[in-house]
C-alpha cells in the first residue's frame, strides 16, 4: 500500500544534541510537510517543500532545518533541541498542481520526540 | 483573518448515540476548501473529507455525514450510531488562501465514546 513512513516512531535525545527525523513516501506526491504537534493542540506547520522549493513558516525557529534530497524522502533536523521541542513530529504529503488545488494531506504515524 | 473554531473541546457520549461536532470558519476568500481529519490515540491523522466552497451538498459516508452551510460559515460533522472505535480527536481545517498549501486548523474536539 502507498503510504507515508516515519522513522523512528520514538526518539529520545539529550538537551542540545542534534537529532534528525526522517520521512519517506511511496505516494509520489510533490509536496511534503513537517508539522509539530504538542499535547492537546492542533498540528503546527513548520515548513513544506513544493517539489524542491523550500517554504519556511515565519515563526519556525532557526533551530529547525529540513532537507529533501529527492521526491521520496524528507528530513527534519533539530540542531540544538531544547526541552520545549519535545513533541510529536508529523510528516505529511499531498499532490498539488499550480493554482492551489488543495488536495488532502496524507500523514505518517509521527515521531514522538523526548528531550532529556 | 482566517480562523477555524471548534467550540467543543470534549464530547462524551454512550455508544450508539448520534453525535455532532461543530466547526465554524472565517475567511475572506471566495474559493476555499474545508477538511475534517481524525486523530485516534495512535497519533496518525486520518483524512476524512474535503469540501470546496462551491459545493454545498451534504455528504454521507456510511455512519458519517457532513453539513456544509455557507450562510452560517459552518461545516459540521455528524456520526450516527457511534462506536467505541470513533473515539478520537477530530480536527476541522480551512485552506489558508490561494496559491498557498497550508491549512488553518481548529483546536480539535476530543470525542469519547463509552461502551
Amino acid at each position: 500500500d502507498a503510504m507515508v513512513i516515519q522513522n523512528p516512531r520514538y526518539q529520545v535525545t539529550q538537551f542540545g544534541k542534534p537529532v534528525t527525523l526522517s520521512c519517506s513516501q511511496t505516494l509520489n506526491h510533490n509536496v511534503m510537510y513537517w508539522y509539530q504537534q504538542k499535547s492537546s493542540q492542533a498540528p503546527k506547520l513548520l515548513f513544506h517543500y513544493y517539489d524542491k522549493d523550500f517554504n519556511n513558516e515565519a515563526d519556525t525557529p532557526d533551530n529547525f532545518q529540513s532537507r529533501r534530497p529527492n521526491t521520496s524522502f524528507c528530513f527534519l533536523d533539530i540542531r540544538s533541541p531544547g526541552l520545549g521541542d519535545a513533541a510529536m513530529y508529523l510528516c505529511a504529503t499531498s499532490r498539488e498542481k499550480a493554482g492551489a488545488t488543495y488536495n488532502e494531506q496524507f500523514f505518517g504515524p509521527g515521531t514522538r520526540l523526548t528531550v532529556l | 483573518a482566517q480562523k477555524v473554531t471548534q467550540a467543543q473541546t470534549e464530547i462524551s457520549v454512550v455508544e450508539k448515540e448520534d453525535v455532532t461536532l461543530d466547526c465554524v470558519y472565517e475567511t475572506r476568500d471566495t474559493t476555499y476548501y474545508l477538511f475534517w481529519y481524525k486523530q485516534p490515540p495512535s497519533g496518525e491523522l486520518v483524512f476524512l473529507i474535503r469540501r470546496n466552497s462551491f459545493d454545498e451538498q451534504n455528504e454521507i459516508s456510511g455512519r458519517y455525514s457532513w453539513n456544509f452551510q455557507k450562510s452560517t460559515s459552518s461545516f459540521n460533522f455528524t456520526i450516527t450510531a457511534s462506536q467505541v472505535v470513533d473515539s478520537a480527536v477530530y480536527f476541522c481545517a480551512l485552506s489558508r488562501g490561494e496559491s498557498n498549501y497550508q491549512l488553518i486548523w481548529g483546536a480539535g474536539t476530543k470525542l469519547i465514546i463509552k461502551p
